[in-house]
């Protein structure tokens, strides 16, 4: 119950065109639903994240759509770049895991120029 | 500002051996975290602690042991090292819940080869 799955594994996208990477998870209690950008030999670092109280956050070209009823949430970069290649991870925090965030397996987007 | 630091970059170790992967973080904050990144598998949680002198079992925490003397350090001991430890090691520090969002601060990773 504390598992947050991410689809798709791997994203190519042409430059310009729309990124989108869905996470589900299980855990009702969860209350706090961060995305972490990763680019190779880096750490993850926070991009932008939601609380379960609205059904959408944007900051810039990046937008996370919420729907609680269906437990799901998903990231969508807008007219994306080369820049934006990198691993994503969606995540979740709360219930029994208090502080902790449980991440999902990770989307590796590659954007062509 | 100089953020998590971690140090080493890359190891290679024996089958056996043990060695300690240190971090530390500037930001005086309470909680730290020890995770570890296999390829497809995302990040996986092995300690983690709220304080100086409290520290707790993550999700996997099999051969591993943490030790929290102070707010900026938190070392992770691999006590004899096994393949199965190859991973790429990211130490994590942020504030405690306060209401809002809990913004989890990442260092550069270690790379651990065991052979």
């Amino acid at each position: 119950q504390q598992q947050v799955k991410q689809s798709p594994q791997s994203l190519i996208v042409q430059k310009g065109g729309i990124s989108i990477i869905n996470c589900a998870y299980e855990n009702t209690a969860f209350d706090y639903f961060p995305w972490y950008q990763q680019f190779p030999g880096k750490g993850p670092a926070l991009l932008i994240a939601i609380r379960p109280d609205v059904s959408e956050k944007k900051e810039g070209r990046f937008t996370i759509s919420f729907n609680k009823s269906a437990k799901q949430f998903s990231l969508h970069i807008m007219d994306s770049q080369p820049g934006d290649s990198a691993t994503y991870f969606c995540a979740a925090r709360g219930g029994t895991s208090g502080s902790r965030l449980t991440f999902g397996e990770g989307t590796q987007l590659t954007v062509n120029p | 500002n100089a953020g998590v630091t971690q140090t080493p970059k890359f190891r290679i170790l024996k089958i056996g051996q043990s060695m300690t992967l240190q971090c530390t973080q500037d930001m005086n904050h309470n909680y730290m975290y020890w995770y570890r990144q296999d390829p497809g598998m995302g990040l996986k949680l092995i300690y983690y602690s709220v304080g100086a002198g409290i520290t707790d079992k993550g999700e996997v925490p099999n051969g591993y042991n943490v030790s929290r003397s102070t707010t900026e350090d938190f070392p992770l001991r691999l006590e004899l090292a096994a393949p199965s430890q190859t991973s790429v090691y990211f130490c994590a520090s942020s504030y405690p819940i306060s209401g809002g969002g809990n913004t989890i601060y990442f260092g550069e990773g270690s790379w651990l080869t065991v052979v």
